[in-house]
């Protein structure tokens, strides 16, 4: 399978703890994107790469939230101290190098419950 | 403040039928109008995408309709499918590297 994969895909944890997820994008793609998405809503963003470069982030993106691309591959989002807020799901997407394609395909997401 | 705007908010369509949902949104600056579609436990699947240099786009059963000085686009399904029963959302994108603002999504049921 090509597409986007996440890990894990369910993570429960108790407050305070801190939890790390991981998100391999589509092979060659060098846009990654973090989108957060709670029950009922639709995904809301959190942060992007380009290639290693972490070039924006949503104020949604508090001092706890920590995400990194370090080798422009793969990407991991870290929560510190978590919070019974912090309980969603984690979407990871990917887009193309090429300037032309606009398309993000998503992950599976890492559903997070915060107990 | 919320950019785009999504309705209905859940939708109950006949097998057959077709099912149409609305977006509108503001900013004219936006310029890369996407539809996904969820179902429970998965991640948005990327459906039908449109700019804003065309009204209408068409692929298979599923058509946007966008109309740029109304600030506003729309998805239809024809020959709705039980298969097409899960959660749809459009989105706003800007530019070619650009975060995706996504609406508040449509709840569709498809009736046998």
């Amino acid at each position: 399978d090509t597409g986007v994969s996440q890990n894990p895909r369910h993570k429960i944890t108790k407050r305070g703890q801190n939890v790390t997820f991981r998100c391999d994008p589509i092979s060659e793609h060098n846009r990654l994107y973090w989108y957060r998405q709670t029950l009922g809503q639709g995904p809301e963003f959190l942060t992007y790469f380009q290639n290693e470069a972490q070039l924006e982030k949503s104020r949604l993106l508090s001092d706890r939230f920590s995400a990194e691309r370090p080798k422009g591959s793969f990407s991991t989002l870290e929560i510190q101290r978590t919070e019974q807020g912090d309980s969603a799901m984690y979407l990871c997407a990917s887009s193309s190098r090429l300037a032309a394609l606009y398309e993000q395909y998503f992950g599976p997401g890492t559903r997070l419950t915060v107990t | 403040q919320q950019q785009v705007k999504q309705s209905p908010q859940s939708l109950i369509v006949q097998k057959g039928g077709i099912s149409i949902i609305n977006c509108a949104y503001e900013n004219t600056a936006f310029d890369y109008f996407p539809w996904y579609q969820q179902f429970p436990g998965k991640g948005p699947a990327l459906l039908i995408a449109i700019r804003p240099d065309v009204s209408e786009k068409k692929e298979g059963r599923f058509t946007i309709s966008f109309n740029k000085s109304a600030k506003q686009f729309s998805l239809h399904i024809m020959d709705s499918q039980p298969g097409d029963s899960a959660t749809y959302f459009c989105a706003l994108g800007r530019g070619t590297a650009s975060k995706l603002t996504f609406g508040t999504g449509t709840r569709l049921q498809v009736t046998l």
